[in-house]
């Protein structure tokens, strides 16, 4: 099936610095994939929509000079959080689909647990 | 918007109870796909189901079963002689069929099977 890579799995990091996040469908091509937050024990929330070739599509509230999202190649989208603040620790998850429309499951990368110390 | 509700924070059962996860969605859009996702301990999300708004046959996979009634706006999800390796946290997420096609996941449902 379907596989989402995601990398690193987990990071720590300083307040103040940046971290990025890669995001890779191993066995198919996506033009559109997705990044999500989850806090503990919540629920997932869309934060941005990747889009290839051109600016990514971020929810409301969400900071697009904060979480930068290259989506350079139809494998790869990265999520750079900027200037990070232990606020910013969470559970991000990347996904994509394989196939073309809504009715097309999401394949979820294995999440990247962030703390800013 | 679509929304989609979960109103089961979490729910305990002993093994081989049967048990049911309620779903209510909303939405303006008359072609739209449900879906079930588990994500157990380790986070990763693990895909179960999916549904369109067009069928409504219930299906059965094993243990797991759903039940789809556009009447109430519910996709109900039961696992029945439910097992200590179903613990995990369940979502129901709704995509509508034009725009941007995103995927929104309600609240989740913690079940803790205990044995």
């Amino acid at each position: 099936g379907a596989v989402v890579s995601q990398h690193p799995s987990r990071v720590i990091c300083k307040s103040g610095t940046s971290v990025k996040i890669e995001c890779r469908s191993l066995d198919f091509q996506a033009t559109t994939m997705f990044w999500y937050r989850q806090f503990p024990k919540k629920s997932l929330m869309l934060m941005a929509t990747s889009n290839e070739g051109s600016k990514a599509t971020y929810e409301q509230g969400v900071e697009k000079d904060k979480f930068l999202i290259n989506h350079a190649s139809l494998t790869l989208s990265t999520l750079t959080v900027t200037s990070a603040h232990p606020e910013d620790s969470s559970f991000y998850i990347c996904s994509a689909r394989d196939g073309q429309g809504a009715y097309s499951p999401l394949h979820f990368g294995n999440g990247t647990r962030l703390t800013v110390t | 918007a679509q929304k989609v509700t979960q109103a089961q924070t979490e729910i305990s059962v002993v093994e081989k109870e049967d048990v049911t996860l309620d779903c209510v969605y909303e939405t303006r859009d008359t072609t739209y796909y449900l879906f079930w996702y588990k994500q157990p301990p380790s986070g990763e999300l693990v895909f179960l189901i999916r549904r369109n708004s067009f069928d409504e046959q219930n299906e059965i996979s094993g243990r797991y079963s759903w039940n789809f009634q556009k009447s109430t706006s519910s996709f109900n999800f039961t696992i029945t002689a439910s097992q200590v390796v179903d613990s995990a946290v369940y979502f129901c997420a709704l995509s509508e069929g034009g725009g941007a096609q995103k995927l929104v996941f309600g609240q989740g449902t913690r079940l803790t099977i205990n044995p």
